[in-house]
């Protein structure tokens, strides 16, 4: 059965810094998911990640995937308030028809 | 707007009650996913609709059932709800079973049960 591990849960940090959080994933999969979810809100996709070696940037927010190590990463540059948010990382089962979410990286920055 | 409806936004109701949460996909999607999030469980897979069929299901209890209808939209029914049933639903969509696009959430039902 497909896990996704996030890394760290929580985080705070200050506005200018540099941070990256982690999404390891259990089973064989080409396909992830970045998304954001304000308090109270949905989730707002930002990255789709098809391919190993994808990588895409939005911003100060740069997602890459390495489907040989099953991990991605969600690099912030240059940290700023209106960041602070939950990312989840998502990942498709495959032949299960299952999109599986890690636990979330709850992301306050400190202004 | 994301184009996934979901009704109602908010939910109080009481434990052994059932209710019937409502999901329209963005126009052209085809699938339909549900999911429960909790403070504790975070965003836990229920089940996956396509085009009307079942495709997957996860953790998703047996007082617990769905259905996608011809016109696509979905509904979730909860019977005999307990106090730990309650929680943010989120519906998504997408156009295929297996999306290279993403999946659109909606604005989610926030069902407290007390």
């Amino acid at each position: 059965e497909l896990k996704v591990e996030q890394n760290p849960l929580f985080l705070s940090m200050q506005e200018g810094k540099n941070y990256t959080i982690y999404c390891n994933y259990s089973t064989t999969s080409d396909r992830l998911y970045w998304y954001r979810q304000d308090p109270g809100k949905s989730l707002e996709s930002l990255f789709v990640l098809l391919s190993n070696g994808a990588v895409k940037q939005e911003g100060r927010l740069m997602a890459s995937l390495d489907t040989k190590a099953r991990l991605s990463t969600l690099h912030i540059t240059a940290a700023v308030h209106d960041l602070s948010a939950t990312y989840f990382c998502a990942v498709d089962s495959g032949r299960d028809d299952k999109i599986i979410f890690g636990k979330g990286t709850r992301l306050h920055i400190l202004p | 707007d994301s184009g996934v409806t979901q009704t109602p936004k908010h939910l109080i109701t009481a434990t052994g009650q059932r209710v019937t949460l409502r999901c329209s996909p963005r126009s052209g999607d085809l699938s339909v996913y549900w999911y429960q999030q909790s403070l504790d469980q975070g965003l836990q897979f229920l089940i996956h609709y396509y085009n009307g069929e079942e495709r997957a299901k996860g953790n998703i209890l047996e007082r617990f059932s769905a259905q996608q209808f011809p016109d696509l939209h979905s509904e979730l029914n909860l019977s005999s709800l307990e106090l730990g049933d309650s929680a943010l639903y989120f519906c998504a969509s997408s156009p295929l079973a297996r999306s290279g696009y993403g999946y659109t959430f909606g604005s989610g039902t926030r069902l407290t049960v007390v």
